[in-house]
C-alpha cells in the first residue's frame, strides 16, 4: 500500500506571495491532518479534514487555510507569506473514525521565505 | 490547552548504552503514539499505546504508557547508531472531538556514537 506522499517536496518563495501544497492520503484514509514543523516551535497542528470538512483548527491565522477533496486529497493554502512561515509541513493521514486512529506522515514540504 | 513535556531534549550516548526517553503531561490521553523522524522526512510511527500501564516492546524499543495515561516512557537496550535520530511522543487527548489533533511533545534528539 502506498504511503502518504506530498507535492512539492521543496519550495521557495518570497515575502506576500501565496503557496499551495498538497498531500495524498493512503488509500482508504477519509481524514488528513497538517502540521508545522519548527525548530523553535516543534510539531505544531495546523488542521484536519475528514470527509470534506474541517474538524479540528489549530491556533494559526487566517492566511493558513486547506481543503478536502472527494477522493480525500487535501491541500493546504498559504497567503501573504511570511519569514516565520518557512518551515517544513507534514501532512497525516489516518482513518478518521474513532478509536486509536493512528496518523501516518508524508514526507513533508519544506518551505522557505525569503 | 494540553502540553507533553518531553525530556531530555538532547541524548548524546555511546554504542551499547541504554537510554530512557519521557513524555509526561497533566493531561490524560486516550492513546500515546511514538514516533522516529530522520532529517528532512516525516515521522514514522513507532508504536501506539492505550491501555493504562501497557508496555510494547519493538526489539531494543521498550514502550510504557502509565498507569493514568499521563505520561510514557521509551528505552532503548543496548543503542547503536542507526538508533540515531529526532525521538516524538503525540498523545491524543481522552475527551472531547479532536479525532485528528496529536498534540507533539518537543522531541528528543538522540545522537549514538559509534
Amino acid at each position: 500500500k502506498a504511503g502518504v506522499t506530498q507535492t512539492p517536496r521543496y519550495l521557495i518563495k518570497t515575502r506576500g506571495q501565496q503557496v499551495t501544497l498538497s498531500c495524498s492520503p493512503i488509500s482508504g484514509h477519509r481524514s488528513v491532518s497538517w502540521y508545522q514543523q519548527t525548530p523553535g516551535q516543534g510539531l505544531q497542528f495546523l488542521f484536519e479534514y475528514f470527509s470534506e470538512t474541517q474538524r479540528n483548527k489549530g491556533n494559526f491565522p487566517g492566511r493558513f487555510s486547506g481543503r478536502q477533496f472527494s477522493n480525500s486529497r487535501s491541500e493546504m493554502n498559504v497567503s501573504t507569506l511570511e519569514l516565520g512561515d518557512s518551515a517544513l509541513y507534514l501532512c497525516a493521514s489516518s482513518l478518521g473514525g474513532g478509536g486509536i486512529n493512528e496518523q501516518f506522515f508524508g514526507p513533508g514540504t519544506r518551505l522557505t521565505v525569503l | 490547552t494540553q502540553l507533553l513535556e518531553q525530556s531530555p531534549q538532547f541524548l548524546s550516548i555511546q554504542e551499547g548504552e541504554n537510554l530512557t526517553v519521557y513524555c509526561n503531561s497533566s493531561s490524560v490521553f486516550s492513546s500515546l503514539q511514538w514516533y522516529r523522524q530522520e532529517p528532512g522526512e516525516g515521522p514514522v510511527l513507532l508504536v501506539t499505546v492505550v491501555t493504562g500501564g501497557e508496555v510494547k516492546k519493538l526489539k531494543r524499543l521498550t514502550f510504557q504508557f502509565g498507569d493514568a495515561r499521563k505520561d510514557s516512557s521509551l528505552h532503548i537496550t543496548a543503542a547503536q547508531p542507526g538508533d540515531t535520530g529526532l525521538y516524538l511522543c503525540a498523545g491524543r487527548n481522552a475527551g472531547g472531538t479532536s479525532y485528528g489533533k496529536l498534540t507533539f511533545g518537543q522531541g528528543t534528539i538522540l545522537t549514538v556514537h559509534p
